[in-house]
């Protein structure tokens, strides 16, 4: 059974970091691109960053390109976003998303729970 | 970048319509469009990709079609369990854009 879990959500003051991790089980993680998706309170999906299975391409969203840094760890089975300069309009659940093939192109098969980021003084 | 419009942005139906949910890439993304059923305080769950594929366990009474910009989500026949918040996704591009979400709500 495939199953993801985010950790390290949390609250933090603008201008500050967070990281997130994303602990996969029940597939072959190296094998898989993986993607983040955050949802604002009571808002849409919005895509935020992708990674390809081999961890060689990463891609980036507009709003979080330069502050935000996705990698992977296929021995550990661990996906991260380290977030910096973080802004208000951050706040959001983060989810982390599978992605049906090796490359960052498809649709998202499998989601976990999501965790919640809180920017706020 | 691609644009999704979707609508409607929400609907009222009543057990045993037929719900349709439409989607309008700003340009042509050939049949490289998910759908997404999201329900409060839940993950998405995938419903259909590649426009009319049945993402595995997915019950049949929804179905996907369209290619090029224009795409449609059906229930043929809304069940209970089928009130939530609906989203295309377009995977044409790397950059991912999802649309603005359909919420089904009871009549």
């Amino acid at each position: 059974e495939v199953q993801l879990l985010e950790s390290g959500g949390g609250m933090v003051q603008p201008g500050g970091s967070l990281r997130l991790s994303c602990a996969a089980s029940g597939f072959t993680f190296s094998s898989y691109a993986m993607g983040w998706v955050r949802q604002a309170p009571g808002k849409g999906l919005e895509w935020v960053s992708g990674m390809s299975g081999s961890g060689g391409n990463t891609y980036y969203a507009d709003s979080v390109k330069g502050r935000f840094t996705i990698s992977r760890d296929n021995s550990k089975n661990t996906l991260s976003l380290q977030m910096n300069s973080l802004r208000a309009e951050d706040t959001a659940v983060y989810y982390c998303a599978k992605v049906p093939s090796t490359f960052f192109q498809g649709s998202f098969d499998y989601w976990g729970q999501g965790t919640l980021v809180t920017v706020s003084s | 970048d691609i644009q999704m419009t979707q609508s409607p942005s929400s609907l009222s139906a009543s057990v045993g319509d037929r719900v349709t949910i439409t989607c309008r890439a700003s340009q042509s993304i050939r049949n490289y469009i998910n759908w997404y059923q999201q329900k409060p305080g839940k993950a998405p769950k995938l419903l259909i990709y590649a426009a009319t594929s049945l993402q595995s366990g997915v019950p049949s009474r929804f179905s996907g079609s369209g290619s090029g910009t224009d795409f449609t989500l059906t229930i043929s026949s809304l069940q209970p369990e089928d009130f939530a918040t609906y989203y295309c996704q377009q995977s044409y591009s790397i950059s991912v854009i999802f649309g603005g979400g359909t919420k089904v709500e009871i009549k």
